[in-house]
């Protein structure tokens, strides 16, 4: 069964510096998004992606953020300068798009850790 | 998404149904009720959704209550597997032209499976 990937599995990085989350969405898929989780707290809505650009983010999705589709088959996360605060779980997620209904597949996520 | 309420944590022994609850009481006649759940260190998956009539798929069946106020999520006979956080959303659903389409998790119910 196709599956959404993401690497790294796990980042570290120190505040103030730049990182990029890599995802792989599924190859057919439309609608891409990224969530996140801060260690044990809820998971969290950032963006949504269509048709090459947002269609919905979040308060969480400030300045610091951005998200690119490059190539026609990855899907990043940028965060410029990064906070401790930043620390958590970052999911990627795409879905096919012929209705809202139509179900998310999740990756399984990148850990970030900033210090 | 409309606010639904699930309780914190269950439990269940292996190898028996487990009976997850799900009150929505102010669901609009064009919400659909999904289930997702995220296993320990996971990504959420996507569980099944519906809007009137009861449903069923290979993971879980959904009933739905006759004035849609609240909906169980039903796992046939629970494995060690089917431990984790279960969320119960409540999408729109309209045909998809991008747009607020995030999904909003809540807290969940942890559920644990005894051996």
């Amino acid at each position: 069964e196709p599956e959404v990937t993401q690497t790294p599995s796990h980042q570290v990085t120190q505040m103030g510096q730049e990182v990029i989350l890599r995802c792989v969405p599924i190859s057919n898929h439309l609608y891409f998004y990224w969530y996140r989780q801060i260690l044990g707290q809820k998971v969290e809505f950032l963006v949504s992606f269509y048709n090459n650009e947002i269609s919905e983010k979040s308060e969480i999705f400030d300045d610091q953020f951005s998200v690119e589709r490059p190539d026609g088959s990855n899907f990043t996360l940028k965060i410029r300068s990064t906070k401790l605060e930043d620390s958590a779980m970052y999911f990627c997620a795409s879905r096919l798009g012929d209705r809202i209904n139509s179900p998310l597949h999740f990756g399984n996520g990148t850990r970030l850790t900033v210090t | 998404d409309a606010k639904t309420t699930q309780p914190n944590s269950m439990e269940s022994n292996e190898e028996e149904p487990v009976h997850l609850p799900c009150n929505h009481s102010t669901i609009s006649g064009t919400d659909y009720i999904h289930w997702y759940r995220q296993l320990p260190s996971q990504g959420p998956e996507y569980v099944i959704h519906g809007l009137t009539s009861n449903v069923n798929n290979r993971m879980a069946s959904l009933a739905i209550a006759e004035d849609r106020k609240s909906s169980t999520l039903i796992l046939h006979r629970a494995t060690l597997r089917d431990a984790a956080v279960y969320y119960c959303i409540l999408r729109v659903d309209s045909y998809s032209g991008g747009g607020a389409d995030g999904l909003t998790f809540g807290k969940g119910t942890h559920l644990i499976i005894q051996p």
